[in-house]
């Protein structure tokens, strides 16, 4: 069946640095992707989305491309700030709701 | 509403109490879903409304839990006998139709601590 899988966490990094965050999947055809964020004490939110092939999401500074050759949406931003302290989830459109990334742990240190 | 709103926001009970947790989704969304998100682990799908019926109940993990939803509104999540296992937030989102491709709102969560 469909899949998700993410980078384990934590990822720590220094404030300015550049985030990567590895997501992969396993889908039939070509379905939508999506990164939610959660930051401490708050709700899920949608960052971004990308619905088919080389389309990019971005938003609040973080991007990522929807690569069907390597089936991947990694999570990249060039600088990040204490701020973007959170987790992350990669998800995919399943059929009639999201089939979700184990969540990668972001900890951004002043 | 403007967004989605869980109540309580935090439970605390003790083993063997039952309790219900509340949805109130965005006016208009049609799809409604349940998660369970225990500490430091991702997110545990329980159940999916599609207005009040609910396709898909394979997440409830055992006869303790059940959840019901009227009006196509609220929802209601009921675990009967809790467990110390069952301590965990519980998570509600909605979405405008049953496409997975719908972005999901999520409200803040209802945190139940069992003792």
């Amino acid at each position: 069946g469909d899949s998700v899988t993410q980078m384990e966490g934590p990822v720590t990094l220094s404030e300015e640095a550049f985030l990567t965050i590895n997501c992969t999947y396993t889908a039939t055809g070509y379905p939508s992707l999506f990164w939610y964020v959660q930051y401490p004490g708050e709700g899920l939110q949608l960052l971004l989305k990308a619905t088919k092939a080389d389309d990019k999401g971005s938003n609040k500074g973080f991007e990522a491309t929807y690569r069907k050759e390597t089936t991947s949406f990694h999570l990249e931003k060039g600088s990040v700030q204490v701020s973007d302290s959170a987790v992350y989830f990669c998800a995919l459109e399943g059929n009639y709701q999201l089939i979700w990334g184990a969540g990668t742990k972001l900890i951004i240190k002043p | 509403g403007a967004g989605v709103s869980q109540s309580p926001s935090n439970k605390v009970t003790e083993k063997g109490k039952d309790v219900e947790l509340r949805c109130d989704p965005i006016s208009g969304h049609t799809a409604l879903y349940w998660y369970r998100q225990s500490l430091g682990q991702g997110l545990e799908f329980l159940i999916y409304f599609q207005g009040n019926s609910a396709p898909d109940k394979s997440g409830l993990p055992s006869d303790r839990f059940s959840a019901e939803r009227t009006g196509g509104s609220v929802s209601t999540l009921t675990i009967q006998r809790t467990q110390q296992e069952d301590s965990a937030v519980y998570l509600c989102a909605s979405s405008l139709g049953r496409s997975g491709a719908n972005v999901l709102t999520f409200g803040a969560g209802s945190r139940l601590t069992v003792l």
